[in-house]
């Protein structure tokens, strides 16, 4: 079974259209996150949840809205998509947020904005 | 605030060579430190950590010590495969303090490995 999983995989739009991205753990854990990865392979956290409540928000526009209906899923909503929101999107979860949990990654989302 | 520096890539190897990527930090507080592994098209894998100081974390092979004294956290490979062909990501995640557990990632080292 799939710990972390993602879907869509891919994800080709328009600029201006509104997309969502789903992630769901089935490991149990509390924590999840949203990571960006640029064209460069540079990682950058975006959002995390702890107990479907927000905890870190890194000064992403608020185009991008994150939403936690249960403790095993994060999904990512993007408004009005631009040409640099182009990207690979990991999702990660972990047991909690201590720094010596390990993160668990899923797959990536790879979005292309024409 | 935290960072992690990784060596400048491409790393270009034959097969059986010995291999370092270097990875040095800067840390507000007291970190855990972690190499992530992603081969082409997939998601990154934990590949090993070190929680403190001395500290050696090892997998497949893979080698890494946490030297507080250099802020270092090097990876080492013997004798690399072709299948080690990868991006890897050297990491930090504090313990403690505000940072609420995210990860600090270096800027990823590309490594080829040719038979």
């Amino acid at each position: 079974d799939t710990a972390v999983s993602q879907t869509p995989k891919y994800l080709v739009t328009q600029m201006g259209n509104d997309k969502s991205i789903k992630c769901e753990q089935n490991l149990g854990h509390d924590t999840m996150y949203w990571y960006k990865q640029d064209s460069k392979k540079f990682l950058k956290i975006m959002f995390s949840y702890n107990n479907k409540e927000l905890i870190i928000n890194e000064t992403v526009p608020n185009r991008f809205s994150p939403k936690s209906p249960d403790k095993a899923h994060l999904n990512l909503h993007i408004n009005s998509l631009e040409l640099g929101d182009s990207a690979v999107y990991f999702c990660a979860s972990s047991r909690g947020l201590a720094g010596l949990e390990t993160q668990y990654f899923g797959p990536g989302t790879r979005l292309l904005v024409l | 605030g935290d960072s992690v520096t990784q060596m400048e890539g491409p790393v270009t190897l034959s097969e059986e060579a010995f291999l370092t990527i270097n990875c040095t930090y800067t840390a507000t507080g007291y970190p855990s430190l972690f190499w992530y592994v992603q081969y082409p098209g997939e998601g990154l894998q934990l590949l090993l950590k070190a929680t403190k100081a001395d500290d050696k974390g090892s997998n497949k092979g893979f080698e890494a010590t946490y030297r507080k004294e250099t802020t270092s956290f090097h990876l080492e490979k013997g004798s690399v495969q072709v299948s080690d062909s990868a991006v890897y990501f050297c990491a930090l995640r504090l313990v403690g303090g505000t940072s609420y557990g995210k990860l600090t990632f270096g800027q990823g080292t590309i490594l080829t490995v040719h038979p």
